[in-house]
């Protein structure tokens, strides 16, 4: 059975200043790969996915993510965060073909300190 | 604007009450879900439809029922067997229902069992 790994349940970072996100995931089979931002008491939006190609995935926003399959990983960053950032992020991944559902992992709350 | 939409945005309920929580979308989607979000706990399935009159249990499905009369509508029930259902509700839909697709969250429905 597929499992989402984040590993960080909270990041605080100062506005301008770089951010890394991780994610792990276990899965024996190939994957599907999603990042999803939720802001207060709102639904999620899509940032970015990876369905296959490039390892290097890039959303809206700024946002980037790179799969690394040796490592099981899907990490999003973005170089120079802003207040608007501050949200909670979803990794979320899919075992692919014959299967519908996503696996959410647990969710990392980014805050931007001005 | 095409989007999905889900009311109330607050519910109150008495222990033992069944309550329905309204999900519609006019982005045309086949698919369409249900989600429950606890704090620290990420996204969980609860029921899933890919076509009108026909829906999947998801992981926690138990307390729960749905109907798909309309390729519009996905309401969700949450009956008194549900013994813990304070939580907030997210429903989405995505094109096709393959796991590919991207999901469109609506802005979810904060349900509290007084």
């Amino acid at each position: 059975a597929q499992s989402v790994t984040q590993l960080d349940s909270q990041v605080p970072v100062f506005e301008e200043a770089p951010v890394e996100l991780r994610c792990n995931y276990s899965s024996s089979v190939s994957v599907y790969l999603f990042w999803y931002v939720q802001y207060p008491n709102q639904g999620l939006q899509l940032l970015l996915k990876y369905l296959s190609g490039s390892t290097l995935v890039k959303g809206i926003n700024g946002f980037e993510a790179e799969f690394n399959k040796s490592q099981t990983s899907f990490h999003l960053r973005k170089p120079s965060v802003h207040i608007s950032d501050t949200a909670e992020y979803f990794c979320a991944v899919s075992e692919g073909a014959g299967s519908y559902q996503l696996t959410f992992g647990k969710g990392t709350k980014l805050s931007v300190i001005p | 604007d095409g989007g999905i939409t889900q009311s109330p945005k607050y519910l109150f309920r008495k222990e033992g009450q069944n309550v329905t929580l309204s999900c519609e979308q006019n982005l045309n989607h086949d698919a369409m879900y249900w989600y429950r979000q606890d704090p620290g706990q990420g996204l969980r399935l609860i029921y899933y439809s890919q076509i009108v009159n026909d829906f999947q249990k998801g992981d926690i499905a138990e307390g729960y029922s749905v109907s798909r009369e309309k390729k519009e509508s996905f309401p969700l029930t949450v009956t008194s067997a549900q013994k813990n259902p304070t939580a907030f509700y997210l429903c989405a839909s995505s094109m096709y229902g393959r796991v590919t697709d991207t999901q469109y969250f609506g802005p979810g429905t904060r349900l509290t069992v007084l």
